[in-house]
């Protein structure tokens, strides 16, 4: 049984691109939300996937985008990339309460 | 003020002490509570939750919640050097019942 999967591993980019972030949620599981997590920080919530609908958003703004497809899988979209993006997200899948965190995304933006 | 406090440490133990690590939390309507370990460039890793007040086992692992006092801790017991890691606290439910809120974690030094 496959746990949360997600790609790319790494990823550098400049200011002002876009990127876009890529999840498959453990089996069995519905609900995919994403985090960042800047150095020295715990994960800062970004926004929760469950039934291809955004159910609930931190307080990212509106350059941070998602998606859910019907098979659960996930992508985070983030627009005009800034310095301070820079920053391993986790994608994190869940059933019910309990939730299990993929391998992250170490995004550089230079 | 944060949702979710730890102390950021290091906190130093011998091998074979018991480390004790503590969070606390602003919502009193949260619900569930988990503890999590991460190793440096690693993503974090689930160890334990808890959702009744008192203490719940798992082998070397104890949870104890208090939620009179917004309280929650994990104890190590006989640490040894792979306890070396950042333990995050996660609080989930309140008025977001769906978000989990983070503390900054805090990071524990086991020396052999």
């Amino acid at each position: 049984d496959a746990g949360v999967t997600q790609s790319p591993t790494h990823l550098i980019k400049t200011r002002g691109q876009q990127v876009t972030l890529r999840c498959s949620p453990k089996s069995g599981h519905d609900t995919v939300s994403w985090y960042q997590q800047a150095l020295g920080q715990g994960p800062q919530f970004i926004f929760q996937y469950y039934e291809e609908e955004e159910r609930q958003r931190g307080n990212f703004p509106d350059r941070f985008s998602g998606h859910q497809f019907p098979n659960y899988s996930s992508e985070l979209n983030v627009n005009a990339l800034l310095l301070g993006d820079s920053a391993l997200y986790l994608c994190a899948s869940s059933l019910e309460w309990e939730q299990f965190f993929g391998p992250g995304t170490r995004l550089t933006v230079l | 003020q944060k949702e979710v406090e730890q102390n950021s440490g290091p906190l130093s133990v011998p091998e074979g002490a018991i480390a004790s690590l503590n969070c606390t939390y602003s919502d009193r309507g949260s619900q569930s509570f988990f503890w999590y370990r991460q190793y440096s460039g690693k993503s974090p890793e689930l160890i334990m939750f808890i959702y009744s007040n008192g203490d719940k086992e798992d082998g070397r692992f104890t949870a104890q919640l208090n939620k009179a006092s917004q309280y929650v801790s994990l104890l190590i017991r006989d640490s040894q050097p792979s306890d070396s890691a950042t333990y995050l606290c996660a609080v989930k439910g309140g008025y977001n019942f769906n978000k989990f809120y983070f503390g900054s974690g805090t990071k524990l030094n086991v020396k052999p």
